[in-house]
C-alpha cells in the first residue's frame, strides 16, 4: 500500500537557519503530494502541494519539489522564524480510489525555532 | 460556518463504554473524512463520505467503529465498547469533493482518552 516516511524529530533550529525536512513516499500510482502544518493549539492546515512530477509547491517561504525519480518531496525554507515552530506532516493522495482522495500521512516532524 | 468544527474537544471515558464524536463540515462541502492520530503516529484514514454515495469504510479498524452522515452534512463517529488502544485524537476534514478542489480542511479534533 501507499506509505510516507519523513525524518524523525524533533528538529531544533536558531532563527534564520536553513530548514530541510526529508520526506519520501511509496505509491503505485501517480499521487499528489502535500505538506501540512499544525501550529500549537490549532488544527492541521495545508502548507503547500504538488500534483505532478517536477512541480514545485511554495507558500510562506517554504518550498518542496515533487521528485518522481527519487520518490521524494523534501520541505525547505531558507530562513526560519520563531513563528514557524510547529509540527509538519508530509502526505500523499492517490486518486486510484475513485473520488476518495484520502490522505496518507507521515508521522510528523516537530520543529522548534529559538530566537 | 467559518471552518470545520468538532465536539467535544476532549472526552475521557471508561473502558467498555460507547462514545460519539461529532463533526460539522464547512457548509457546501460534499466530501467528509475521519482520521485518527495515535500518539507518535501519523494520521490514519478511517472513513470517507461523498454526497449520498455509500461511504468508503475501508479504514475502520474494527466493527466497534461506525459512522454516519445525516442530510449530507453533520457526521457522527461512534466507538462501541471502547478499548485503551482507541485513545487518540480523532480528526474530521471536509472538502468540495467531486464538485471542486480536493483540498481537505481539518477540524481541531477530539482527544479521546480511554481509562
Amino acid at each position: 500500500g501507499d506509505s510516507v516516511t519523513q525524518m524523525e524529530g524533533p528538529v531544533t533550529l536558531s532563527e534564520e537557519a536553513f530548514l530541510t525536512i526529508n520526506c519520501t513516499y511509496t505509491a503505485t500510482g501517480y499521487p499528489s503530494l502535500f505538506w501540512y502544518v499544525q501550529y500549537p493549539g490549532e488544527g492541521l492546515q495545508l502548507l503547500l502541494k504538488a500534483t505532478k512530477a517536477d512541480d514545485k509547491g511554495s507558500n510562506k517561504g517554504f518550498e518542496a519539489t515533487y521528485r518522481k525519480e527519487t520518490t521524494s518531496f523534501h520541505l525547505e525554507k531558507g530562513s526560519v522564524q520563531v513563528s514557524d515552530s510547529a509540527v509538519y506532516f508530509c502526505a500523499l493522495s492517490d486518486m486510484r480510489g475513485g473520488s476518495n482522495y484520502k490522505l496518507t500521512f507521515g508521522k510528523g516532524t516537530l520543529l522548534t525555532v529559538n530566537p | 460556518g467559518a471552518g470545520v468544527s468538532q465536539s467535544p474537544s476532549n472526552k475521557v471515558t471508561e473502558k467498555g463504554k460507547d462514545v460519539e464524536l461529532r463533526c460539522d463540515p464547512i457548509s457546501g462541502h460534499t466530501a467528509l473524512y475521519w482520521y485518527r492520530q495515535r500518539l507518535g503516529q501519523g494520521l490514519e484514514f478511517l472513513i470517507y463520505f461523498q454526497g449520498n454515495s455509500a461511504p468508503d469504510k475501508s479504514g475502520l479498524p474494527s466493527d466497534r467503529f461506525s459512522a454516519e452522515r445525516t442530510g449530507g452534512s453533520v457526521s457522527t463517529l461512534t466507538i462501541q465498547r471502547t478499548q485503551q488502544e482507541d485513545s487518540a485524537v480523532y480528526l474530521c476534514a471536509s472538502s468540495l469533493g467531486v464538485l471542486g478542489s480536493n483540498e481537505q480542511f481539518f477540524g481541531p479534533g477530539t482527544r479521546l482518552t480511554v481509562l
